[in-house]
């Protein structure tokens, strides 16, 4: 069974603040690292796919790094505001079978 | 296109009864994924079909849940007999895969089941 660990489960803060959390995954057979954000009440969506070493990825005042040797990724946002709030998922695909094993989450509250 | 969509939003249902999800994955995607989510176990795959085949059933948990896939625009998960434990949130997925991982999965908006 895959593991992949998110730390931490959630985190608290406050508007205007940055923050960042960490997913760590197998670095065996690796073929790409899927970032998702979901929002209470409804589906994930999906915010980057990673596959190279060292990739870096920004979307607005959100980016990621990837780091495949030792198998972890870096979630980072910047200034975050109240609608930055949700579950952010990682998974890692092993192998190309587009398979993803998504870990626990790190709940993200962000208060005005 | 209208994303991937998930029939019913809701579903409650009495143990024993038999329960059939539906999803029609986004049109030209060839990877269609059933999850459940639970807060003990958070999003687990069930089955995932490419091209309409079942590729790995590893994660359904047991006899009573079969997944069909019989085009490429439709795909049912059913649970007969369903049991309380089953009551999870159902999301559908699909992606069009081969080639370049640019993008990611489209999420159906889920099916909340509710066995009393």
């Amino acid at each position: 069974i895959l593991n992949v660990e998110q730390s931490p489960q959630s985190l608290h803060v406050q508007e205007g603040d940055s923050t960042n959390f960490t997913c760590s995954f197998p670095s065996s057979n690796f073929y790409a690292l899927h970032w998702y954000r979901w929002e209470t009440a409804k589906s994930p969506e999906a915010l980057f796919v990673m596959t190279l070493n060292g990739d870096e990825k920004k979307k607005g005042r959100i980016s990621a790094t990837l780091n495949t040797k030792e198998g972890y990724s870096y979630l980072y946002i910047k200034g975050s505001q109240p609608e930055d709030s949700a579950t952010y998922l990682c998974a890692p695909d092993q192998g190309g079978s587009e398979k993803l094993v998504f870990g626990k989450g790190t709940k993200l509250t962000v208060n005005p | 296109d209208a994303g991937v969509i998930q029939s019913p939003r809701h579903e409650v249902t009495e143990m024993g009864q038999e329960v059939t999800l539906r999803c029609k994955p986004i049109s030209g995607h060839n990877s269609l994924f059933w999850y459940r989510q639970t807060m003990m176990r958070g999003l687990e795959l069930l089955i995932y079909f490419n091209n309409n085949v079942p590729i790995d059933d590893s994660g359904m948990p047991e006899d009573r849940f079969s997944a069909k896939m019989p085009n490429a625009s439709f795909s049912t998960l059913k649970i007969q007999p369903s049991e309380p434990r089953d009551s999870a949130v159902y999301f559908c997925a699909s992606i069009n895969t081969g080639g370049v991982p640019n993008y990611g999965y489209t999420f159906g908006s889920g099916t909340r089941l509710t066995v009393v």
